[in-house]
């Protein structure tokens, strides 16, 4: 069964407006990464953010963990079009690199 | 570029065949690889742990007759879908662990249609 659950499933929003999604989980993690994956194709690797950190900035990218509750929310500012892709959640409960993930975000940035 | 590479890339089978996919860590050794299944418009699901030198250690509900896992050398992981059928369609990844931080490197997946 899934960990993490995503929301919204899917967004859709103008290049320039900022992308927010929202992952939650269930148990204790070491750690919580964000991937994208363009259609049909592997995942890459966005960023990771370990369980004792609360904010961690890539870029563009912003991601934000609250262990408290369990939710992590992953921002993209300034979107391009370029961003178009689905986004998941991927927590690992040790550091075995085993990870599980959410039900991921589609977002369609519109040119 | 790619540090974990899948082959093939796409393959197309007969109803009842087996299909063998590869992982390789290109210019690592990974002891543990992990192998997932996306079905279209889902999210990837754990189906194994490869162990290099023992046996794979499978997710529940995953039927390890059907799913042979091989990880014979320390940069190659296989799994075989036996008696694959059109509901085992789907997009495989796997996935290794490199260094000490234990990052983790996605293959480019290998998408399975079975006719």
């Amino acid at each position: 069964s899934q960990q993490g659950e995503e929301d919204p499933q899917a967004l859709s929003i103008q290049e320039g407006e900022n992308a927010t999604m929202n992952c939650s989980y269930k148990t204790s993690i070491n750690n919580l990464q964000w991937y994208r994956q363009n259609s049909g194709r592997g995942l890459v690797h966005l960023i990771l953010i370990r369980s004792n950190e609360r904010e961690k900035h890539s870029g563009r990218l912003r991601v934000t963990l609250d262990t408290s509750k369990k939710s992590s929310s992953l921002l993209i500012t300034a979107s391009r079009a370029a961003d178009t892709a689905s986004y998941f959640c991927a927590t690992d409960v040790t550091s075995g690199s085993r990870l599980t993930f959410g039900e991921g975000t589609q977002l369609t940035v519109n040119p | 570029g790619a540090v974990v590479s899948q082959h093939p890339s796409w393959v197309i089978c007969k109803s009842g065949t087996s299909v063998k996919i590869e992982c390789r860590s290109l210019d690592f050794q990974a002891t543990t690889m992990f192998w997932y299944r996306q079905f279209p418009k889902q999210s990837l699901m754990l189906m194994a742990t490869s162990n290099e030198g023992s046996k794979a250690t499978y997710e529940q509900g995953v039927e390890k007759d059907k799913f042979l896992i091989n990880h014979a050398s320390l940069t190659l992981s296989t799994l075989t879908v036996t008696s694959a059928h059109p509901e085992d369609s789907s997009f495989y990844i796997c996935s290794a662990s490199r260094g000490e931080l234990n990052t983790i490197y996605f293959g480019e997946g290998s998408w399975l249609t079975v006719v």
